[in-house]
């Protein structure tokens, strides 16, 4: 069974500061990785989506990375700022019809 | 930007009652999804639908729960007799035709069960 953990759980930041959210999984025959940010008390957002066949995605200041045979992800976000404060989940589909499992989030506050 | 929409975005119920939480996905999108997070714990998937059946469901989606897609829009969690422990935020979700395609989040249903 997938089972997918985050570290660090919470993470406060001053901003301007780059940081790395770590994601791990443990069954590495996935297809893709995908991160979300989740708001307090509000739905998901998809950021990226990285396909098993890439090593990195970019947004904007958001870059994810995958590397399947050691079962991790990260997500880099660059010159952080107070309106990245959120919760960051990652979650790899299962096999079948990619139903998600997900981790359970790192939440990042990033003060002025 | 097309987008996943849910209502009501609240719902508070009393034990044992019926719900039906509403979802309308994206339009062009094959692939339906249900998922519930529990405050401060994970986001668990419950089921997934396509062409209109169930295609795959987890533990939790007991007989408790039905999904339905009635027409050809709205994709409907009904919830037949709730408990306390039903207390979540409810997500739908869409996905278009291909694996490998991301996965389209609604806002979510905060559902109470009193």
């Amino acid at each position: 069974k997938q089972e997918v953990t985050q570290i660090p759980a919470a993470l406060s930041v001053p901003e301007g500061e780059n940081l790395v959210l770590n994601c791990s999984f443990t069954d590495s025959a996935i297809y893709n990785l995908q991160w979300f940010r989740q708001d307090p008390g509000k739905g998901l957002t998809s950021l990226l989506l990285i396909q098993s066949s890439q090593r990195e995605q970019t947004s904007g200041r958001l870059n994810a990375s995958l590397d399947k045979s050691s079962g991790r992800s990260t997500l880099y976000i660059a010159a952080s700022q107070p309106g990245d404060s959120a919760t960051y989940l990652c979650a790899v589909p299962n096999s079948g019809y990619s139903t998600l499992t997900f981790g359970k989030g790192t939440m990042l506050l990033v003060s002025p | 930007e097309p987008e996943v929409t849910q209502t009501p975005s609240h719902q508070v119920t009393q034990m044992g009652q019926e719900v039906i939480l509403r979802c309308v996905p994206i339009s062009n999108h094959l692939y339906f999804y249900w998922y519930r997070q529990i405050l401060g714990q994970k986001v668990e998937f419950l089921v997934s639908f396509y062409n209109n059946e169930i295609s795959e469901k987890s533990e939790i989606f007991d007989d408790q729960f039905s999904v339905e897609r009635p027409d050809g829009s709205n994709f409907t969690l009904k919830i037949r007799s709730t408990k306390l422990e039903d207390s979540a935020m409810y997500f739908c979700a869409s996905r278009e035709n291909r694996d490998g395609e991301t996965q389209y989040f609604g806002p979510g249903t905060r559902l109470l069960v009193l």
